[in-house]
């Protein structure tokens, strides 16, 4: 099983900043089939980034994911009051597929 | 647009069985595997099961292999998961989600949309 080890749990930040979330892998993660969700309390996660770095129809160009193999990240140009969420990274290359433990964006 | 609604949902004793539903619309459903997620309160995303756009092949999680059953019908545009044996850690919000992969395309692609979400809750 490939794990997932997102860093850090929680990234205290204000409006405006930039952020950026590191999700590493115990073994490569194929063709880097790497994705990262975004998800709001109480609503199902939203796809942001797959194939490490292309993103998802719709979301903003402020969001951007880059990586191969083991490490991974998602860059968060400009935090807007909407983006203060949680950001969950996930390999879907390897069985089983797997999910990082998220890392908590918060308002500063 | 896209919808998926899972059903199903209840409060269970330990060792008890029972079974999600998730129907879906607004794609063609017979094209496209789908998935089950789920996540423990105030946890994070733990993947469960995928069955193929034919329902012919199916995977599983470690921590359910043996348990759940995933299946789907076609005609009803509808995905099953029959949860056997059911543990206290078994409890969780369970996600119906769309694989992004239409059928005979050759390259992986993660889940596209989900659901939102039907609460399982295993106590005595």
């Amino acid at each position: 099983e490939t794990v997932l080890t997102q860093s850090p749990g929680t990234l205290s930040l204000s409006p405006g900043r930039r952020a950026t979330l590191s999700c590493r892998a115990s073994q490569s993660v194929s063709n880097n089939y790497l994705a990262w969700y975004q998800q709001k309390p109480g609503q199902a996660p939203r796809l942001l980034i797959y194939g490490a770095s292309s993103r998802a129809t719709g979301i903003p160009d402020r969001f951007s994911g880059s990586g191969s193999e083991t490490d991974f990240t998602l860059t968060i140009t400009r935090l807007e009051p909407e983006d203060f969420a949680v950001y969950y990274c996930h390999q879907y290359g390897n069985a089983p597929l797997t999910f990082g433990g998220g890392t908590k964006v918060e308002i500063k | 647009q896209v919808r998926l609604e899972e059903s199903g949902g209840a409060v269970v004793q330990p060792g008890r069985s029972l079974r999600l539903s998730c129907a879906a619309s607004g794609f063609t459903f017979s094209a496209y595997g789908i998935h089950w997620v789920r996540q423990a309160p105030g946890k994070g995303l733990e993947w469960v099961a995928i069955v193929s756009y034919e329902g012919n092949s199916k995977y599983y999680g470690d921590s359910v292999k043996g348990r759940f059953t995933i299946s789907r019908d076609n005609s009803r545009n509808t995905v099953y998961l029959q949860m056997n044996s059911l543990r206290p850690e078994d409890t969780a919000v369970y996600y119906c989600a769309k694989d992004g992969a239409a059928a005979g395309s050759n390259e992986p692609q993660p889940v596209d949309y989900w659901g939102q979400g039907t609460l399982v809750t295993v106590s005595s």
